[in-house]
């Protein structure tokens, strides 16, 4: 069975680093990995999808790569600003039309 | 600009109550999910129509139903609101057969059962 773990669950850090959240999957029989973004009380908000036969997607100050022969992405978001405080979703896209998603990290980022 | 619309944010329900989530999307997309979002334990989905008048369970389908009457709306229904089930609804749509779309969601609803 697909399980998707993220680390760490919840992290707080000053305006203008660089971050890395981690994503992490059990089965790498996947068609794609979906990074979303949900802000409190809201729903979810795509932010970058990377389909199994790539590597990495941008977009803005985000990165987010794929290597699925290890079970692993990363989402990398650059000089880091307090809008992007919010909980950030992996999902994993299995040989199916269902998504199976992580726990998410919180991030906090304070001025 | 394509949606998935959610018809509550809020809701408060009685136990015991039926109660009718609705959403509806406008992106002629096939695949319509219902998932439910708890403190640590994620989504977990708990059905999914691929057509009209087509479902199937998901990982915690115990205590819900679902109908799918016309392709653009999709509703989950307790049949006996408890207040286990107080969450966070979320819906979401997706193109068949083409899973590197992406999914579309929903603004969620926030439902407590009291």
């Amino acid at each position: 069975k697909q399980e998707v773990t993220q680390i760490p669950a919840a992290l707080s850090v000053p305006e203008g680093e660089n971050l890395v959240l981690n994503c992490s999957f059990t089965d790498s029989a996947i068609y794609n990995l979906q990074w979303f973004r949900q802000d409190p009380g809201k729903g979810l908000t795509s932010l970058l999808l990377i389909q199994s036969s790539q590597r990495e997607q941008t977009s803005g100050r985000l990165n987010a790569s794929l290597d699925k022969s290890s079970g692993r992405s990363t989402l990398y978001i650059a000089a880091s600003q307090p809008g992007d405080s919010a909980t950030y979703l992996c999902a994993v896209s299995p040989y199916t039309d269902k998504l199976i998603f992580g726990t998410g990290t919180r991030l906090q980022v304070f001025p | 600009d394509v949606k998935v619309t959610q018809s509550s944010r809020y809701l408060v329900k009685r136990t015991g109550e039926k109660v009718f989530l609705e959403c509806v999307q406008d992106m002629d997309h096939e695949n319509m999910f219902w998932y439910r979002q708890d403190p640590g334990l994620g989504l977990r989905l708990i059905y999914f129509s691929y057509d009209v008048k087509m479902k199937e369970k998901g990982d915690i389908p115990e205590g819900y139903s679902v109908s799918r009457e016309k392709k653009e709306r999709f509703s989950l229904i307790l049949e006996s609101a408890s207040t286990n089930q107080t969450s966070m609804y979320l819906c979401a749509s997706s193109l068949s057969g083409h899973p590197n779309y992406g999914y579309t969601f929903g603004s969620g609803t926030r439902l407590t059962v009291v």
